[in-house]
């Protein structure tokens, strides 16, 4: 398998402008995470799925900020409208504990800035 | 609720010393630990996890972390550094009740000293 793979590697957008943000998890992984990552905050864990239904979303900051994982093979975080203190390295991860892969595997991540 | 503290945010150690990285965690039932090392500009890699087996993890490049309940620690250590360990180093926790929601540390940053 490839691995989580996330989508754009780099977004440069400017405030205001609605952002989205892709993930693709590991095949066969039910289990899907977004972590936001800043230095003044460190990793965050904003929401995450199981079977593709939400789970917890208690650490999104805002109503600006909503996710969705239409199907097992896909999820989005989308920000609108972004604001310059939403610039972060924005993580995905999987994992499947069902299956003893206890772990979150991640993604590359999506750096985000915010003009 | 669970959580993870990671004491000290930077450690620097000389090239071929002992390396030792804290991690204190906090859960109301048994856990699963877990630490991650993360590269500049890449995502995070799992070096060990504890899943209630042994006590004594042995990961990759050399790793390994003990779990003490009764100290409620789960300490990284790695008896000679390498300049290649320089990296951001993070503890997770997480529980069986709660199946997946993985709690980070705040990170250790490990720099290496020719």
């Amino acid at each position: 398998d490839a691995g989580v793979i996330q989508s754009p590697r780099h977004e440069v957008t400017e405030m205001g402008q609605e952002v989205t943000l892709r993930c693709k998890p590991i095949s066969g992984h039910d289990y899907l995470f977004w972590y936001r990552q800043t230095m003044m905050r460190g990793l965050e864990l904003l929401i995450y799925f199981n079977n593709n239904v939400p789970i917890d979303d208690s650490g999104m900051p805002e109503d600006r900020f909503s996710a969705k994982m239409p199907n097992a093979s896909f999820s989005t975080l989308k920000i609108q409208p972004s604001e310059p203190r939403d610039s972060a390295v924005y993580f995905c991860a999987s994992s499947r504990p069902g299956q003893g892969d206890t772990e979150a595997f991640f993604g590359q991540g999506t750096r985000l800035t915010v003009v | 609720a669970q959580s993870v503290t990671q004491l000290g945010s930077h450690v620097s150690v000389s090239e071929g010393a002992l390396v030792l990285l804290r991690c204190n965690y906090s859960s109301s039932v048994p856990p699963y630990l877990f630490w991650y090392v993360q590269y500049p500009n890449q995502g995070l890699q799992l070096l060990l996890k504890y899943t209630s087996a042994a006590t004594l993890v042995k990961g990759i490049n050399g790793f390994e972390a003990e779990f003490k309940k009764s100290e409620t620690s789960f300490h990284l250590t790695k008896p000679s550094a390498h300049m290649s360990d320089a990296a951001e180093y993070f503890c997770a926790v997480t529980d069986y009740s709660s199946a997946s929601k993985i709690i980070f540390g705040s990170g250790t940053r490990l720099s290496i000293r020719p």
